[in-house]
């Protein structure tokens, strides 16, 4: 299986903040990789697919890049309703999908 | 808009089959990998496997002694079956749907569903 970490695991930041959350693959998967958001109780939420390509309907605040082993999730201005826990997964190998351990954003 | 609901196991005991139906409104089933995924907090997210309307399936090797996968398309549903269930597959169950553009990611979630196995 192709391991994802994430780093950090949990991070503090304040509304109008810029936040980088980083997701290493433990061999290339191109940009098979997207992030998703997820708020307590709730089922994540996708924001990126294929490394950089913001999905419909998520802000634009949310950018993603990276190629080959290491990838970035940036939150150009932290609002408050992007307090959530925010995972990578990547489908370069789909036997299996997987993901990352994720990464809470907190106040 | 498409909308995935799901229908919850509850309380399982140990060896028993844990079983989980998935609705989908608003969509085609042509196109798409109708998607099992559970969470756990010691595990996090884990992909457990997948249908497509042809019927081809495909499972997380780490599981695929034990699951099953299937699609109702009269019925706009598709279903989980984990047999000889213990208290390792304790957690809360997603439905999803999977599509490919380069890669594949999945795009709407059921509400989840937690399942306890304990005796």
């Amino acid at each position: 299986d192709i391991q994802m970490t994430q780093s950090p695991s949990s991070l503090s930041a304040s509304v109008g903040d810029r936040v980088t959350i980083s997701c290493r693959a433990s061999r290339s998967i191109s940009d098979y990789l997207n992030w998703y958001q997820q708020k307590p109780g709730k089922a994540p939420k996708l924001l990126i697919y294929a490394a950089s390509n913001l999905q419909s309907g998520v802000p634009s605040r949310f950018s993603g890049s990276g190629f080959g082993t290491d990838f970035t999730l940036t939150i150009s201005s932290l609002q408050p309703e992007d307090f959530a826990t925010y995972y990578c997964q990547q489908s370069y190998s789909t036997l299996p999908v997987t993901f990352g351990g994720g990464t809470k954003v907190e106040t | 808009q498409v909308q995935l609901q799901q229908w919850a196991a509850g309380l399982l005991k140990p060896s028993e089959t844990l079983s989980l139906t998935c609705v989908v409104s608003g969509g085609s089933f042509s196109a798409y990998y109708w998607t099992w995924i559970r969470q756990t907090p010691g595990k996090g997210l884990e992909w457990i496997g997948e249908v497509t309307l042809s019927g081809t399936t495909n499972y997380n090797p780490s599981l695929q002694s034990r699951v099953t996968i299937s699609l109702d398309t009269s019925k706009s549903q598709f279903a989980l079956r984990v047999s000889s269930v213990t208290a390792a597959d304790t957690a809360v169950y997603y439905c999803a749907r999977g599509r490919i553009l380069g890669s594949t990611f999945f795009d709407s979630w059921g509400q989840g569903s937690l399942v306890t196995v304990s005796s």
